[in-house]
């Protein structure tokens, strides 16, 4: 199986900064990724798949990028409304697994 | 519109199968590259991918759970259904069923299911 590791696990951030996450798979994946955001309580909510491509509806300061096994997600000027649980997910071969999460709250 | 719903017991004892049913509408899972999941969420955990089946009945499993699971759909009822057996204390968890457009990211999810396993 393909492994997905997230850094950090979690962080602080304020109004305004520019926040990235960074997922990695254990072997290369070929833009095989999504992003997902999820809100305590709510359903996680697709943010972006193979690696970049923006889900409809979703604001365009987030952003992914990345190749091979290194993906990275950004956020460029979070809003209070991106305080969440990030997880990124691969699909490019065998169980579709996650990332264990990447938690992003108010400093 | 697209909508999900997933139904089953919230409780079940030790050692018993559980069977969830995900019904939804707006779509056919006989549409080509369209695929569906279940994902499951212990509380204050991580999710957790379980399996997957496309509009080809092609099947996948979680490594670690695949002797317990069993995925299966019903084209004319809309509906897809997971079966784990002899669950445990520590499969408590909400379970999702999931929609994958085009066998990619998940776009559309289940409002979930809370399933405790207890004596």
């Amino acid at each position: 199986d393909i492994q997905m590791t997230q850094s950090p696990s979690s962080l602080s951030a304020s109004v305004g900064d520019r926040v990235t996450i960074t997922c990695r798979a254990s072997q290369g994946i070929s833009n095989s990724l999504a992003w997902y955001q999820q809100k305590p309580g709510k359903v996680p909510k697709l943010l972006l798949y193979a690696a970049s491509r923006l889900e409809s509806g979703v604001p365009s300061r987030f952003s992914g990028s990345g190749s091979g096994t290194d993906y990275t997600l950004t956020i460029s000027g979070l809003q209070p409304e991106d305080f969440a649980t990030y997880y990124c997910q691969q699909y490019y071969t065998g169980p579709r697994t996650f990332g264990p999460g990447t938690k992003v709250d108010i400093k | 519109q697209v909508t999900l719903r997933e139904s089953g017991p919230a409780l079940v004892k030790p050692t018993q199968t559980l069977t969830l049913t995900c019904t939804f509408s707006g779509f056919s899972l006989s549409t080509s590259e369209m695929c569906m999941s279940w994902i499951r969420q212990p509380p204050g955990k991580a999710l957790e991918w379980l399996a997957l089946i496309n509009w080809d009945d092609d099947k996948y499993y979680s490594t670690s759970l695949r002797t317990r699971l069993t995925i299966s759909k019903d084209i004319s009822k809309n509906q897809v259904v997971l079966t784990m057996t002899n669950m445990d204390p520590i499969d408590t968890a909400t379970y999702y069923c999931a929609r994958l457009r085009t066998c990619d990211g998940i776009d559309i999810w289940g409002q979930g299911t809370m399933v405790t396993v207890s004596s």
